[in-house]
C-alpha cells in the first residue's frame, strides 16, 4: 500500500533559526496536503499544493511539490515560538476515493 | 471552534465495557471519517463515510463498529476493546469536491481513550 515517510522526526531549534520537514512517498500523488497540530491540539489544515512543481507560501511559511509529484517539504523561516507543534503531510492518490494517508509527522520545538 | 464537535472528550472504559464516541459536523460536508492517533503511529485513517454510506474500512478490528445515520453524524461504537486500543480518536469531515481538488479535512478535538 502507499506509504507516506517524513523526515526529520523531531527538530529543535533556537527561536530565529529556519526549519524544513520533508515527505516522501512510495507513489505519485494526485495532491499534497499540510496539516499543523499544536501540542493538546487537533490537526488544522494549511494548505494544498495540487501542481507538479508548485510553491506556496503563506508569510514565513514557504511549501513545494515535487516535480514528480512524489514529495514535497515545508520550510519555516526564521522560527517563532507560535511555530510549535507538529507538521504533518497527507498524500492523496487520484484513484483511492477519500483516502488520505499522513505521513509520521515532524514534531517542531523552538527555544526562545 | 472547527465545526466538527465529539463528544466525549475524555473516556476511560475497562475490556468488557461497550462504549460510543459521538461525532457532529455543522459545515454541510458530504464526507465523515475517523482516524485513530496513538503516540507510536501515524494518523491511521479507520473509516469514511460518503453522502452516509460506507467507503473505506481501513482492515479496522470488528470491536470498532461505526454508524452514520445521517451526514451530519458519525459514531464509533466500541466494544471489547484491548488496552493498546488506548490513543486520541478523531473525527474529520470534509466536502469531497471530485477529481484531484479533495477537500480538505477539518478534525474535531478528539476523544482520549484509555482502555483498562
Amino acid at each position: 500500500g502507499q506509504q507516506v515517510m517524513q523526515i526529520p522526526q523531531y527538530q529543535h531549534v533556537q527561536e530565529g533559526e529556519d526549519f524544513t520537514t520533508y515527505c516522501n512517498s512510495s507513489t505519485t500523488l494526485s495532491n499534497i496536503q499540510w496539516y499543523k497540530q499544536r501540542p493538546g491540539g487537533h490537526p488544522v489544515f494549511l494548505i494544498q499544493l495540487v501542481k507538479s512543481g508548485e510553491v506556496k507560501k503563506q508569510k514565513r511559511l514557504t511549501f513545494q511539490f515535487g516535480e514528480a509529484k512524489k514529495n514535497s517539504s515545508l520550510h519555516i523561516t526564521a522560527t517563532q515560538t507560535t511555530d510549535v507543534g507538529t507538521y504533518f503531510c497527507a498524500g492523496h492518490r487520484g484513484n483511492a476515493g477519500n483516502m488520505l494517508t499522513f505521513g509520521g509527522g515532524t514534531r517542531l520545538m523552538v527555544k526562545p | 471552534e472547527t465545526g466538527v464537535t465529539q463528544t466525549p472528550r475524555h473516556l476511560v472504559m475497562g475490556m468488557t465495557n461497550k462504549k460510543s464516541l459521538k461525532c457532529e459536523q455543522h459545515l454541510g460536508h458530504n464526507a465523515m471519517y475517523w482516524y485513530k492517533q496513538s503516540a507510536k503511529k501515524p494518523l491511521e485513517l479507520m473509516f469514511v463515510y460518503n453522502f452516509k454510506e460506507q467507503t473505506e474500512n481501513n482492515s479496522v478490528p470488528s470491536r470498532f463498529s461505526p454508524e452514520c445515520p445521517n451526514s451530519s453524524h458519525l459514531f464509533l461504537h466500541l466494544h471489547t476493546l484491548q488496552p493498546e486500543d488506548s490513543a486520541l480518536y478523531l473525527c474529520a469531515s470534509s466536502q469531497d469536491l471530485g477529481g484531484v481538488n479533495t477537500g480538505e479535512l477539518f478534525f474535531g478535538e478528539g476523544s482520549r481513550l484509555t482502555v483498562l
